[in-house]
Formats: C-alpha cells, sequence, structure tokens
C-alpha cells in the first residue's frame, strides 16, 4: 500500500518569498503523483500531476513540482507566493502499475501568505 | 456546467443516530469517489464506484457506513448508527473516463461536514 508523508503542517510566509512544500511517498512501483489545492471555501482542485517523463512539472498559477525518483520525493515550488495562494496543498500518490484508481493523499499543508 | 455537488454542507447528529450524505457527480462522469477527512489528517479513500457498480470498497472503515449508487447518477453515503469517530469531511469526487488514473484529475464537491456530539 502507498503512503504520502508530508512534512509541513502550517507554513507562514511574507507575499514575494519563495515557497517549497515537501512531499514524499511510500510505493515501490511506477507512481502517478499529484498536487491538489484548496482555497478557503471552495473545493479540491488539481495543482499539477506528473505521470511520466520531464520530472519537473508545471502547473497552474506559476507552481512547479520535481519528482525525484530515487529520494521518492515530489516537492512543490513556487518562486515568489501572493497572498492569493493562501490555501491548503495536498500531495497525492496513485500506484501506476496496479490500475487502483483510488488516490492517497497526504495530511496537507496549510499555507498562510501574509500580505 | 454544474460541479459536484454534495448535501448537506454540514450536518450535526448524536452518536446512534442515523445520517445520510449526497453527492451528486459531474452530469457524464461514471466514476464516483467517497474520500474522508478526519480531523486534519489526510484524506483517506473510502470506496469507488464505476457507474452503479462498487469498483473498490477497501477504504470502508466498518459496516456502519453503506454507500449507494442507484441508476449510475448520484450516489448516497448512510451511517448507521455514528459513532464519535465518525465526525470529519466526507468528500465525493467524480470522472469522466474509466482510465481516469492516467489525468489524475478528479473533480470534488465541497464536502460533507460531520459531526457526531
Amino acid at each position: 500500500a502507498q503512503s504520502v508523508s508530508q512534512h509541513n503542517h502550517h507554513v507562514i510566509l511574507s507575499e514575494a518569498a519563495s515557497l517549497e512544500l515537501g512531499c514524499n511517498y511510500s510505493y515501490g512501483g511506477t507512481v502517478n503523483l499529484f498536487w491538489y489545492v484548496q482555497y478557503p471555501g471552495q473545493h479540491l482542485q488539481l495543482l499539477l500531476k506528473y505521470f511520466s517523463g520531464d520530472p519537473l512539472v508545471k502547473g497552474i498559477k506559476g507552481f512547479e513540482a520535481e519528482f525525484i525518483k530515487s529520494k521518492f520525493s515530489f516537492n512543490l515550488r513556487k518562486p515568489s507566493v501572493q497572498w492569493s495562494d493562501t490555501a491548503e496543498y495536498f500531495c497525492a500518490v496513485n500506484a501506476g502499475d496496479t490500475g487502483r484508481r483510488a488516490l492517497t493523499f497526504g495530511s496537507g499543508t496549510r499555507l498562510q501568505v501574509q500580505p | 456546467e454544474a460541479g459536484v455537488t454534495q448535501f448537506p454542507s454540514h450536518s450535526v447528529i448524536e452518536k446512534g443516530q442515523t445520517v445520510t450524505l449526497r453527492c451528486d457527480p459531474i452530469s457524464g462522469h461514471d466514476n464516483l469517489y467517497w474520500y474522508r477527512r478526519v480531523m486534519g489528517k489526510e484524506i483517506k479513500f473510502l470506496l469507488h464506484f464505476v457507474k452503479e457498480s462498487k469498483q473498490d470498497e477497501s477504504g470502508m472503515p466498518n459496516n456502519r457506513f453503506l454507500a449507494e449508487r442507484t441508476g449510475g447518477t448520484y450516489s448516497t453515503l448512510k451511517v448507521q448508527p455514528a459513532e464519535l469517530e465518525d465526525s470529519g469531511v466526507y468528500f465525493c469526487a467524480s470522472s469522466q473516463v474509466r482510465a481516469s488514473w492516467h489525468t489524475g484529475e478528479l473533480f470534488f464537491g465541497e464536502g460533507s461536514r460531520l459531526t457526531v456530539l
């Protein structure tokens, strides 16, 4: 079974600061990796995903994530955060070699950006 | 196009009572998932429907939980009898194609918050 670990539960940054949110997963096979975001009062939505190919993936709103297979990591980054990035961020994994479609989520990281 | 809708948005019940949560997926989406988040922890998978069939119910915690999707449209999740540890936010998500895990794009509802006193 897969599991996902998000190291930071709550991150507070000032606008224009750089962001990196950690995500590690445990699964020995092929994985599909995702970051979802939940803005205050809204539903979860997909930020970006990795299936294969270039391990550096770019998503919406200037976010990117890098898949490092040797470290079982898929950290989320943004060079300069905005107040509107205040949200909760969830890393998720899907076992790509089993056909099981359910996603396994981490516990989330709450990001607070101060103006 | 309407998104995934869930009802009620918040339900407060006493231990031992019954609650039924409803999810209306995006029209035409065959895949429907239920997830639960308890006390700020991880979002945990409960089960997956493909149309009206249960594809994977490995995440259902016990037999107090019953999910249905009659006719392959909306789904209900019934908790009977509810226990204190059932409190949390129940999310529903849907996706369109059978190979949705290739795209990974699940469309989520805003969740139903359940409080059991």
